[in-house]
């Protein structure tokens, strides 16, 4: 199955800064690549995915860059805000039968942004 | 607009007992996944379900059964709760053919 691998676990950045998470993943048949933040207690909320066909996609002042070939993507937020301040996971389509879509999810990075 | 409806938002068991959790996709999502997630940890994938059929089969005990009805709700039974149940269980639903997922509001199982 697929493994997603995500760095740092923590991550503190002053307000106005930028912030970058990165993934990795093991199976090169993934090809959907979805970021979600999720604030204590609440569900993973979709901000942002990219498809395998594109490299890089940005809405508002999030961006995501994906490299196929080293197999790994990653997330960025620009002038961060204290309301930007939460847990962010990515994750892949694992393998497998067409149309199952199961999510496997890195270990998820805590994002402070300190005012 | 209309989002994935989970019920109950909370629920407190006894070891032993038994628990059913309900899941409402957004209208017109036929597909349906139920996540578990431990505090800390990221949300880990149980099963899916499309058209009433079981679609995919994650890390779920054996002492949980899920199934999906008609109207594309779905429920997951949970028998001989043990401790380590303790959670919070996402459901999420999708288009089939569409990757995206959608996810409900988590009910919060406690097992005493």
């Amino acid at each position: 199955g697929e493994n997603v691998e995500q760095h740092p676990s923590t991550l503190s950045v002053q307000e106005g800064d930028s912030a970058v998470i990165k993934c990795t993943y093991s199976d090169s048949a993934s090809n959907y690549f979805p970021w979600y933040k999720q604030e204590l207690g609440k569900r993973p909320q979709l901000i942002i995915d990219i498809r395998s066909n594109v490299g890089e996609k940005k809405d508002q002042r999030i961006a995501v860059t994906l490299n196929k070939t080293a197999k790994h993507f990653s997330l960025h937020i620009t002038e961060t805000q204290p309301e930007d301040s939460a847990v962010y996971f990515c994750a892949a389509i694992s393998g497998g039968r067409s149309n199952d879509y199961k999510l496997s999810f890195g270990a998820g990075t805590t994002v402070t942004v300190r005012a | 607009a209309a989002g994935v409806i989970q019920s109950p938002r909370h629920l407190i068991k006894e070891k032993r007992e038994t628990a059913t959790l309900k899941c409402y996709p957004i209208p017109r999502h036929d597909t349906v996944y139920w996540y578990q997630q431990g505090p800390g940890q990221d949300p880990q994938f149980l099963i899916s379900f499309y058209e009433k059929m079981q679609s995919d089969k994650g890390s779920i005990p054996d002492r949980f059964s899920a199934q999906q009805f008609s109207d594309y709700h779905s429920e997951l039974n949970m028998s001989s709760l043990e401790l380590g149940d303790s959670a919070l269980y996402f459901c999420a639903s999708s288009r089939r053919g569409l990757e995206t997922q959608y996810f409900g509001p988590g009910t919060r199982l406690l097992v005493l």
